[in-house]
């Protein structure tokens, strides 16, 4: 069975730095890797999807890579600020398509102003 | 709608009473997906449409538990006899790409607000 470890739970840096979230997975045979962050009382947020045959994926100040023969995944976000306060989860899917994901508990950031 | 609906968003219900909840997702959305979240654990995949069947059940916890959906729109999670356990935030999420042909870009899942059920 799939497991998704995130570690750590909760992070809170000061406005401006740069960080790391990770994710790590048991079952390497995955086909997709998700990132996605939560604001409280809303639904998901999409932030970059992975596919299997590729290594990373950046989007604006975030950039995830995805090395699946080790089962990690990192999510880089860049001069970070207030409004990135939130709760990142990611997931693996084990086939094409979103049906099935499973997801790690989280890493709740707080940026510091 | 511009976005996917849920609804209630709220719940309070005793056990063994029955539930529905109700997702209305992104017009044109082909795939539709249930997850649960329950407190300090992490989203627990449920069921997927595509267009009305769902191919996949399994992930469903019990038979207490159904869904359907019609006209490749609205679907409804029901749940039967209600327990405990079953609090929880059920969320709804859609995506335009019919699961199977994956691409990237075009696969984003867009996922509602919620509905958080309490069971007393």
């Amino acid at each position: 069975k799939q497991e998704v470890t995130q570690i750590p739970a909760a992070l809170s840096v000061p406005e401006g730095e740069n960080l790391v979230l990770n994710c790590s997975f048991t079952d390497s045979a995955i086909y997709n890797l998700q990132w996605f962050r939560q604001d409280p009382g809303k639904g998901l947020t999409s932030l970059l999807l992975i596919q299997s045959s590729q290594r990373e994926q950046t989007s604006g100040r975030l950039n995830a890579s995805l090395d699946k023969s080790s089962g990690r995944s990192t999510l880089y976000i860049a001069a970070s600020q207030p409004g990135d306060s939130a709760t990142y989860l990611c997931a693996v899917g084990p086939n094409f398509g979103n049906e099935k994901l499973t997801f790690g508990t989280g890493t709740r950031l707080t940026i510091i102003p | 709608g511009a976005g996917v609906s849920q609804s209630p968003s709220n719940k309070v219900t005793e056990k063994g009473k029955d539930v529905e909840l109700r997702c209305d997702p992104i017009s044109g959305h082909t795939a539709l997906y249930w997850y649960r979240q329950s407190l300090g654990q992490g989203l627990e995949f449920l069921i997927y449409f595509q267009g009305n069947s769902a191919p996949d059940k399994s992930g469903l916890p019990s038979d207490r538990f159904s869904a359907e959906r019609t006209g490749g729109s609205v679907s409804t999670l029901t749940i039967q006899r209600t327990q405990q356990e079953d609090s929880a935030v059920y969320l709804c999420a859609s995506s335009l790409v019919v699961p199977g042909s994956f691409s990237s870009g075009a696969n984003v899942l867009t996922f509602g607000a919620g509905s958080r059920l309490t069971v007393l």
